[in-house]
């Protein structure tokens, strides 16, 4: 399995608090993104990033930033959360390889929040 | 936009060969086609990929039709442990890597 973790796994607050999760991955992997799941949504794509400092939206970035200032960490931030961000956050990586089929992406075990 | 269309669901029985459909009519020539499935309270995992020719690997078959406007993920003996949300999903090389996952096929396996 891929050396991928995410913290924390539970995690309850109320509307209008910061909340930060956090990716961390052993693999050295170029490639972090953040997910997001809900029932009759499926995932999709919240923040990428493809490489230390190099960060992009996805399909659902309204009210979500991200950092990356190691390889290894990718932080998802809610500055003011809100009940529609209750959901489960996947973290996946991948190391695309040049010229190469989009690779294949080791998800971590997700983090369940729910905002109040 | 997923841009694949699954069905919702589908069942077997334990040990039985699954075909999952999946239409993708749109697909670039430079679009793979990849397959991954999610079991319960998990992440997703990968379960397969390919672009023209059909691909095995331990977990599955990948059957991709001539014209590639569709493709089958084929589990030779389904066991219980395979029910889970399989995805289909069409992706390129020049997309960081992004997938965009559709609403899947909920996979049943009764003993």
């Amino acid at each position: 399995d891929a050396g991928i973790t995410q913290s924390p796994r539970h995690k309850v607050t109320e509307t209008g608090t910061p909340v930060t999760l956090r990716c961390h991955q052993t693999e050295n992997h170029r490639y972090m993104y953040w997910y997001r799941q809900d029932p009759g949504h499926g995932l999709r794509l919240i923040h990428y990033s493809y490489g230390v400092k190099d960060t992009d939206k996805g399909e659902v970035s309204d009210g979500y930033s991200v950092s990356r200032s190691k390889t290894e960490d990718f932080l998802l931030t809610l500055e003011s959360a809100t009940s529609s961000q209750t959901s489960v956050y996947f973290c996946a990586i991948s190391e695309l390889l040049a010229g190469g089929p989009m690779d294949t992406q080791y998800f971590g075990p997700g983090t369940r929040l729910t905002v109040l | 936009d997923a841009k694949t269309t699954q069905p919702n669901s589908m069942e077997s029985n334990e040990e039985e060969p699954v075909h999952l459909p999946c239409n993708h009519s749109t697909i670039s020539g430079t679009d793979y086609i990849h397959w991954y499935r999610q079991l319960p309270s998990q992440g997703p995992e990968y379960v397969i990929h390919g672009l023209t020719s059909n691909v095995n690997n331990r977990m599955a078959s990948l059957a991709i039709a001539e014209d590639r406007k569709s493709s089958t993920l084929i589990l030779h003996r389904a066991t219980l442990r395979d029910a889970a949300v399989y995805y289909c999903i069409r992706g390129g090389g020049t997309s960081y890597g992004k997938l965009t996952f559709g609403q899947g096929t909920i996979l049943t396996v009764h003993p």
